[in-house]
């Protein structure tokens, strides 16, 4: 069982380059979470997608955009990348959007690098 | 004010000894908080949720709730090594998480 796959793990981008990362999970969870982890920030959400046709926005979602594609993938793209979006990037999904039991389980993690 | 705060660490303490990790936040209305534990190059990992106010227990944890002061905690009893890692509190409703609480275990 994968449970939450994302990729790529690394990738090392130049200002203004484009990309997307990618998440897929195998738990026929129905919600999906975009997080980005700063040193000394925790995880700050970027989007989410309470369930399968709907996505939303969090806390830091300037510069992103995400597609849920369908109940299994929920992608999240750079459009211009900038040295600001230096992070780990963690893709996560939950059964009912959390809101019974808010656990999230949580993808390996990808770690972008912009120059 | 920030909606889930932390102290950011690190916490030191010696093996064997009870670690107490605190969060604060600033709505309200949240009502379930919940701890999540990442080890360094690791993705975090749920360990105790909480949605009454008083304590909740798992093994050597605790996890205690006071929603009139907006705290919630987490007790680690008879610390060991292998609790050294990054704690996240996390608050329901906008999946908000604390900036993580960094607890060092030593020997």
């Amino acid at each position: 069982n994968a449970g939450v796959t994302q990729t790529p793990k690394f990738q090392v981008l130049k200002t203004g380059q484009s990309m997307t990362l990618q998440c897929a999970q195998d738990m026929n969870h129905n919600s999906m979470y975009w997080y980005r982890q700063d040193p000394g920030m925790g995880l700050r959400l970027i989007y989410y997608s309470a369930s399968e046709g709907t996505t939303d926005k969090g806390e830091v979602p300037n510069g992103y955009n995400v597609s849920r594609l369908n109940k299994r993938e929920f992608s999240l793209r750079l459009e211009s990348a900038a040295p600001s979006q230096t992070s780990v990037y963690f893709c996560a999904s939950s059964e009912s959007g959390g809101r019974i039991t808010g656990e999230l389980f949580f993808g390996e993690g990808s770690r972008l690098t912009v120059l | 004010q920030k909606e889930v705060e932390q102290n950011s660490g690190p916490l030191s303490v010696p093996e064997g000894a009870i670690a107490s990790l605190n969060c604060t936040y600033s709505d309200r209305v949240s009502q379930s908080f919940f701890w999540y534990r990442q080890y360094s190059g690791k993705s975090p990992e749920l360990i105790m949720s909480i949605y009454s106010n008083g304590d909740k227990e798992d093994g050597r944890f605790t996890a205690q709730l006071n929603k009139a002061s907006q705290y919630v905690s987490l007790l680690i009893r008879d610390s060991q090594p292998s609790d050294s890692a990054t704690y996240l509190c996390a608050v329901r409703g906008k999946l908000i998480f604390g900036q993580g609480t960094e607890l060092s275990v030593k020997p």
